[in-house]
């Protein structure tokens, strides 16, 4: 019955190669997030979801593509992966953008950049 | 631009002690300020939320306040336990802009309790 769920856990591959990380909620919630949390922990958002439209969107690369078939499922594809984008990617969703509800957030997929 | 500080980086402490987490927030013009524990290898379970019109919030032994004049929250934790080992975020969501429900985290506290 897990809430957000993220595949795969790990990723382990070499520069320039192409990847996708898919995410799945099963809370009926309208918003979804990507985050990325570096090697010094920090943890920044990276991409936002409203019912399948892009709401937000913090300067990242456009070798960042996320895709929303619909509402549960937010999927992040990166092209030509760079070694400083090693980082664990954590997904999240919320109810919406305006109710007063915490974020639920996924365990993370540890991305590696040989 | 919002900026979360946390203070200590690091805190170790005996079983059974009581202890205080600190966030401090530069911008006063938030829209609520979020808990969250992070356990190795696993994502942020949210522990309490307050709203900007709320000083405090309770769960068990977990109390949060705010002041948010003073742009400073403090997480309580009573009766520590070795359970309670993990990192400790804090989060502030802004009042006004376009993206208003867009998190700025802390880098968190990482908190061992010591059997």
């Amino acid at each position: 019955d897990t809430a957000v769920s993220q595949t795969p856990k790990y990723l382990v591959t070499q520069m320039g190669n192409d990847k996708s990380i898919k995410c799945e909620q099963n809370l009926g919630h309208d918003t979804m997030y990507w985050y990325k949390q570096d090697s010094k922990k920090f943890l920044k958002i990276m991409f936002s979801y409203n019912n399948k439209e892009l709401i937000i969107n913090e300067t990242v690369p456009n070798r960042f593509s996320p895709k929303s078939p619909d509402k549960a499922h937010l999927n992040l594809h990166i092209n030509s992966l760079e070694l400083g984008d090693s980082a664990v990617y954590f997904c999240a969703s919320s109810q919406d953008t305006l109710t007063l509800q915490p974020q639920h957030f996924g365990d993370g997929t540890r991305l590696s950049i040989l | 631009k919002q900026e979360v500080t946390q203070i200590p980086a690091a805190l170790s402490v005996p079983e059974g002690e009581n202890l205080v987490l600190n966030c401090s927030f530069t911008d006063s013009a938030i829209y609520n300020l979020q808990w969250f524990r992070q356990d190795p290898g696993k994502g942020l379970t949210s522990l309490l939320l307050i709203q900007s019109s709320q000083r405090e919030q309770t769960s068990g032994r977990l109390n949060a306040s705010l002041d948010k004049s003073s742009g400073r929250s403090t997480l309580y934790i009573a009766a520590s336990q070795p359970g309670d080992s993990a990192t400790y975020l804090c989060a502030v969501r802004p009042l006004f802009g376009g993206s208003n429900y867009k998190l700025t985290f802390g880098k968190g506290t990482l908190l061992t309790v010591n059997p």
